[in-house]
């Protein structure tokens, strides 16, 4: 089956500053990788997503790029904001089917 | 637009005790996943269900996990007996998978102790 792997497990950065989230995958026909935001007792919530047939996108202050002959993809967070502190989730999926998550990352925005 | 309902969020039983957990979808939505998230770790999929039937249930243990979606529409899922490493939180999500949507939305959780 796929493996995600993810990381860094741990982040944190000056608000302002940029974060970058790394994770890999196995599975060359996984085709959708969605991220995740999670909040202390609340379900993950949708933030952005890619499929393999685009490199990158981009929405406001996050952007994913993805390089499918590695066999990885990444979220960007520019001038972050205490409100991103959360622990995110990337996934990875063929075709909104058998979804397999990362192990997260505990993001820390410092004010 | 409601989100995904879940009920109970919390609960708390003995080991080899019966749970079970409801999920109401979003209106509309065909497809639905349960999921187990244990402490610090990402969800894992148990079940996902396509209108009512069953499209991967290839890491639900089938011995003492069970779940249901009768009219394609509200799910239950049940752990019978329950174990020491149940405990986690249960997720619902649900998505359209319309026109090649793949989006998934998903519940608050049920957070399950079992002592």
């Amino acid at each position: 089956g796929e493996n995600v792997e993810q990381h860094p497990s741990t982040l944190s950065v000056q608000e302002g500053d940029s974060a970058v989230i790394k994770c890999t995958y196995s599975d060359s026909a996984s085709n959708y990788f969605p991220w995740y935001k999670q909040e202390l007792g609340k379900g993950p919530q949708l933030i952005i997503d890619i499929r393999s047939n685009v490199g990158e996108k981009k929405d406001q202050r996050i952007a994913v790029t993805l390089n499918k002959t590695a066999k990885h993809f990444s979220l960007h967070i520019t001038e972050t904001q205490p409100e991103d502190s959360a622990v995110y989730f990337c996934a990875a999926s063929r075709s909104g089917n058998q979804f397999y998550f990362g192990t997260g990352t505990s993001l820390t925005v410092i004010p | 637009e409601a989100g995904v309902a879940q009920s109970p969020r919390y609960k708390i039983i003995e080991k080899r005790q019966s749970v079970a957990f409801w999920c109401n979808p979003i209106s509309g939505h065909a497809t639905l996943y349960w999921y187990q998230q244990i402490l610090g770790q990402g969800p894992k999929l148990l079940i996902q269900f396509q209108n009512n039937g069953v499209v991967d249930d290839s890491q639900l243990p089938k011995d003492r996990f069970s779940a249901e979606r009768l009219k394609g529409v509200d799910s239950t899922l049940k752990i019978q007996p329950a174990k020491l490493e149940d405990s986690a939180v249960y997720l619902c999500a649900s998505s359209s998978q319309g026109a090649g949507g793949y989006e998934q939305y998903f519940g608050p959780g049920t957070r399950l102790t079992v002592t």
